[in-house]
């Protein structure tokens, strides 16, 4: 019973690539939340999906960044023209049901996004 | 304006002392608090929560005490082993659709 997986573990690009981060869900899972931690800082919520559908995206920045998680396949976040702001710690979540991020949610082991 | 906050970086203690982490919280329709523990290039891991309506949860020797009055929780680890040494965050939930964190403690636990 494999856990949260997140590839790539670690991301280079050079300025103005886009990134790619994938995340596919513990088994049973159809709820994946994505979270982004900044050096020194804690995790910050980005978006909230279920299969096919944007549930919360509050926390996401208003341009360049989209999420997406499809009937068949991994959720992915997708970041446009990253800048060295981008730099981050990125954790995916995942829970079997809605309105269980506190009691029944598992994190992967983060994709380290470098902006050169 | 941080809704969760962690006002102590780090934290240094011996071996077989306690360990008190805290946290301090604004918003009063949070109802669940977790903490989670989390080495380098790794994922949080769960440690424990506490619902709202509970002012102590424990779990071997992780107690997780809730002030709601004074917005305040803070976690207790005893005896300390120097494989508690991690960085702990301190989590709120409203609903459970999301967390809101702390900005984290470093723990050292010296042997």
């Amino acid at each position: 019973n494999a856990g949260v997986m997140q590839n790539p573990r670690h991301l280079v690009r050079r300025r103005g690539q886009e990134a790619r981060l994938r995340c596919s869900p513990m088994k049973g899972h159809s709820h994946v939340y994505w979270y982004r931690q900044l050096p020194e800082e804690g995790l910050k919520f980005m978006v909230y999906l279920q299969k096919e559908n944007i549930i919360d995206e509050s926390g996401m920045p208003k341009e360049r960044f989209s999420a997406e998680f499809p009937k068949e396949g991994p959720s992915i976040l997708r970041i446009q023209q990253v800048v060295r702001g981008d730099s981050a710690a990125y954790f995916c979540a995942s829970s079997p049901l809605a309105q269980k991020m506190n009691t029944e949610a598992f994190f992967g082991q983060g994709t380290r996004l470098t902006v050169v | 304006d941080q809704q969760v906050k962690q006002n102590s970086p780090s934290l240094s203690v011996q071996e077989g002392r306690i360990s008190i982490l805290n946290c301090d919280y604004t918003n009063s329709m949070f109802d669940y608090f977790l903490w989670y523990k989390k080495y380098p290039a790794e994922g949080p891991t769960f440690l424990i929560s506490i619902s709202s309506i509970k002012d102590k949860n424990e779990d071997g020797r992780f107690t997780v005490f809730l002030n709601k009055s004074a917005k305040h929780l803070s976690l207790h680890i005893v005896p300390s082993q120097p494989g508690d040494s991690a960085v702990y965050f301190c989590a709120a939930s409203e609903g459970g659709n999301m967390l809101t964190f702390g900005g984290g403690t470093r723990l050292m636990v010296k042997p």
